[in-house]
């Protein structure tokens, strides 16, 4: 069935340097697409978000990239701090299925002092 | 704005017991949802609320899983009786609607584990 995947597992990047966490999706009608951040013994947390008619958008030092032609998305962190370290997960919603969100496996991310 | 509120945190029981998660979600959105999520593992939707009328229960283990939102507030999920294989985090999330683009927010869920 459709599904979101992650490339890695894990992410290890030193302190100070930008981290890319990659995602694949299958879905091509797949229309908005949500990236969380989940601290250990905590809910995941809303980071960005982008729709469909959109390529790229910019938070709070994250920006997510969207590549349609080739169904990847991916959310780059600038400046890694120790405070990133987590898991990962991008989720997309599309009408085709309720909008329900579908998850990815999740990349946990961890940071070099 | 106040957050998702779950309780309790944490919860262990015996298999064969049961027990009682409940959420409030943010004020004023109207969709809620619970999720179970396995350790290292996405959220697995069971439930998924538009105020007080259920829209998605497919996944939800109807012969020991319920779950209700009376007033179109808050909501409490039940497990009864439990299983081992029900050892897991229970998320509420709520979002202002159910459509496309409208994120969901998640509490810090309930840790069940049963023994």
């Amino acid at each position: 069935g459709e599904s979101v995947g992650l490339h890695l597992p894990t992410l290890s990047v030193q302190e100070g340097d930008n981290s890319i966490i990659n995602c694949a999706y299958s879905n091509s009608a797949s229309d908005y697409f949500i990236w969380y951040k989940q601290e250990s013994g905590k809910g995941p947390q809303f980071i960005i978000d982008i729709r469909s008619n959109m390529d790229k958008r910019q938070g709070q030092r994250v920006t997510v990239l969207l590549n349609k032609t080739v169904k990847h998305l991916s959310l780059q962190i600038a400046a890694t701090q120790p405070g990133d370290s987590a898991v990962y997960f991008c989720a997309e919603k599309s009408r085709d299925s309720n909008y329900q969100l579908i998850w990815g496996a999740g990349t946990k991310l961890i940071i070099k002092p | 704005e106040a957050g998702v509120a779950q309780s309790p945190r944490y919860k262990i029981i015996e298999k064969r017991q049961s027990v009682a998660f409940w959420c409030n979600p943010i004020s004023g959105h109207a969709t809620l949802y619970w999720y179970q999520q396995i350790l290292g593992q996405g959220p697995k939707l069971l439930i998924q609320f538009q105020n007080n009328g259920v829209v998605d229960d497919s996944q939800l283990p109807k012969d020991r899983f319920s779950a209700e939102r009376l007033k179109g507030v808050d909501s409490t999920l039940k497990i009864q009786p439990a299983k081992l294989e029900d050892s897991a985090v229970y998320l509420c999330a709520s979002s202002r609607s159910g459509l496309g683009d409208s994120p969901l927010h998640f509490g810090n869920g309930t840790r069940l584990t049963v023994t």
